[in-house]
């Protein structure tokens, strides 16, 4: 598809458990982002890629978290011993840098709803 | 650090009437802002932005002012449709940063009315 694609769409799983999610971003697209949203609130930023390197993962909330994007396209975001407050709808987007600087618009997958129960 | 504040929702109009969502930001210089809307069933898109002071993002009929005097983004448009029907998210990218660092609102949610 042309878009940001994300999967699974959905996961639940228990306590103390791994997780993965993965993103699929638009061909062509250098930049790559993961952001959290829960319930009722706006997308926080997690971690930005460029290539394959994070360039930014200030907003990983503990080492719990850890992203990778080996080929520079599609990326993992990894959660260790989930606690039920990692409970949240994750966003990957992706978008062009051109010349160094952001066109201004990142393209948003659907998103992976984790439940951790 | 960076905040944005959106009104409070939820919205609720009628077939053409007139729409505001409010949005206020905290942050140090001069950010880029951004309106994003969330349709149902679809991921976030970008509606319309502005890079500096006095500038005016467009689109489908919807418009936002950058005031810095005020620190202000507002959403307006004049006569809203069904369809307009969605979550919407006001943002800023993080000064310095220039490369998609977001800071979002906590959302509006609108439901327009035939």
């Amino acid at each position: 598809g042309a878009g940001v694609s994300q999967t699974p769409s959905n996961k639940v799983t228990e306590k103390g458990k791994y997780v993965e999610l993965r993103c699929d971003p638009i061909s062509g697209h250098t930049a790559l982002y993961w952001y959290r949203q829960s319930l009722g609130q706006g997308p926080e930023f997690l971690i930005y890629f460029q290539g394959t390197g994070a360039a930014d993962d200030s907003g990983l909330p503990n080492d719990r978290f850890f992203a990778v994007r080996p080929e520079g396209s599609v990326s993992t975001l990894k959660i260790q011993r989930t606690e039920r407050g990692d409970s949240a709808v994750y966003l990957c987007a992706s978008s062009l840098i051109a010349g160094g600087t952001n066109t201004g618009e990142l393209f948003f997958g659907e998103g992976s709803r984790l439940t951790v129960l | 650090g960076d905040s944005v504040t959106q009104m409070e929702g939820p919205v609720t109009l009628s077939e053409e009437a007139f729409l505001t969502i409010n949005c206020t930001y905290t942050a140090t210089g001069y950010p880029s802002l951004f309106w994003y809307v969330q349709y149902p069933g679809e991921g976030l898109q970008l509606l319309l932005k502005a890079t500096k002071a006095d500038d005016k993002g467009s689109n489908k009929g919807f418009e936002a002012t950058y005031r810095k005097e005020t620190t202000s983004f507002h959403l307006e448009k004049g006569s809203v449709q069904v369809s307009d029907s969605a979550v919407y998210f006001c943002a800023l990218d993080a000064v310095g940063t220039s490369y998609g660092k977001l800071t979002f609102g906590q959302g509006t949610i609108l439901t327009v009315h035939p």
